[in-house]
C-alpha cells in the first residue's frame, strides 16, 4: 500500500532564513501532492497543489517541488517569519476506487527572532 | 460563514455515553469527510460520503462509529458506548468532489472521562 514519510522531528529556523520540509512516497505514483498547514486547535488549511508534470509550483513564498523519480516533494518557505510557525501536512490522492486523502503525519516548523 | 462549520468545538462526556457530533459542509460540496486525529498524531480517516453513492465507511474503527448525511448537507457522526481511547479530535471536511482540495472545520475535541 502507498506509504507517504515526513520528518516527524521539529524543525527549528531563524527568522529570514529559508524552510525546507520533505514529503517522501513509497508504492505509488501519484498523479499530483497537496500541502496543507495546521495551527495548534484548529483544521489544516489547504495551501498547494502541485501536478506531476509540474516541476515547481509558487505562491507568495511559498515553493513546491515535485520530483517523480525520487518519490519526493519538497516544500520552501523563504524569508521565514514567527507566524509561518505550523505544521505542514503533505497528502497523496485517492488511488483506484479508494476514496481518501493519505496525509502524512506533518512536520512542525518553529520560526524563532 | 463560507467555511466549514462543526459543533460543539468540545465535548466531555463520561464513558458509557453516546455523542453526536456535527458538519455543517460548504454549501455546493458534494464530497464529504471525517477524521479523527489524537494528540500530536496525524489525520485517521474515518467516512467519507460523495453525494448520493454509497458511504466509504473503510475507516471506521468499530461499529460504535455510525454516520450519515442528510440532503447532501449536514452530517453527524454518532459514537456509541464511548470507551476513553475515543477522546480525540474529530474533524470533518469538504469539497467539490474528491480529487479537489478539501476544506477542514476546526474540530471537535472529545473528552471522555
Amino acid at each position: 500500500s502507498q506509504k507517504i514519510e515526513q520528518n516527524s522531528e521539529a524543525l527549528n529556523i531563524q527568522e529570514g532564513k529559508t524552510a525546507t520540509l520533505t514529503c517522501n512516497y513509497t508504492n505509488y505514483s501519484p498523479a499530483y501532492l497537496q500541502w496543507y498547514r495546521q495551527d495548534p486547535g484548529r483544521g489544516p488549511v489547504f495551501l498547494l497543489l502541485i501536478r506531476e508534470n509540474e516541476k515547481e509550483k509558487r505562491k507568495e513564498r511559498l515553493k513546491v517541488t515535485f520530483d517523480t523519480t525520487l518519490k519526493q516533494s519538497l516544500f520552501h518557505i523563504t524569508a521565514s517569519q514567527p507566524a509561518d510557525s505550523a505544521t505542514y501536512l503533505c497528502a497523496l490522492p485517492p488511488t483506484g476506487t479508494a476514496s481518501k486523502l493519505t496525509f502524512g503525519t506533518g512536520t512542525r516548523l518553529q520560526v524563532t527572532l | 460563514g463560507a467555511g466549514v462549520s462543526q459543533s460543539p468545538s468540545n465535548k466531555v462526556t463520561e464513558k458509557g455515553k453516546d455523542v453526536e457530533l456535527r458538519c455543517d459542509p460548504i454549501s455546493g460540496h458534494t464530497a464529504l469527510y471525517w477524521y479523527r486525529q489524537s494528540l500530536g498524531q496525524g489525520l485517521e480517516f474515518l467516512i467519507y460520503f460523495q453525494g448520493n453513492s454509497a458511504p466509504d465507511k473503510s475507516g471506521l474503527p468499530s461499529d460504535r462509529f455510525s454516520a450519515e448525511r442528510t440532503g447532501g448537507s449536514v452530517s453527524t457522526l454518532t459514537i456509541q458506548r464511548t470507551q476513553q481511547e475515543d477522546s480525540a479530535v474529530y474533524l470533518c471536511a469538504s469539497s467539490r468532489d474528491r480529487e479537489e482540495p478539501q476544506h477542514f472545520g476546526d474540530g471537535t475535541r472529545l473528552s471522555i472521562l
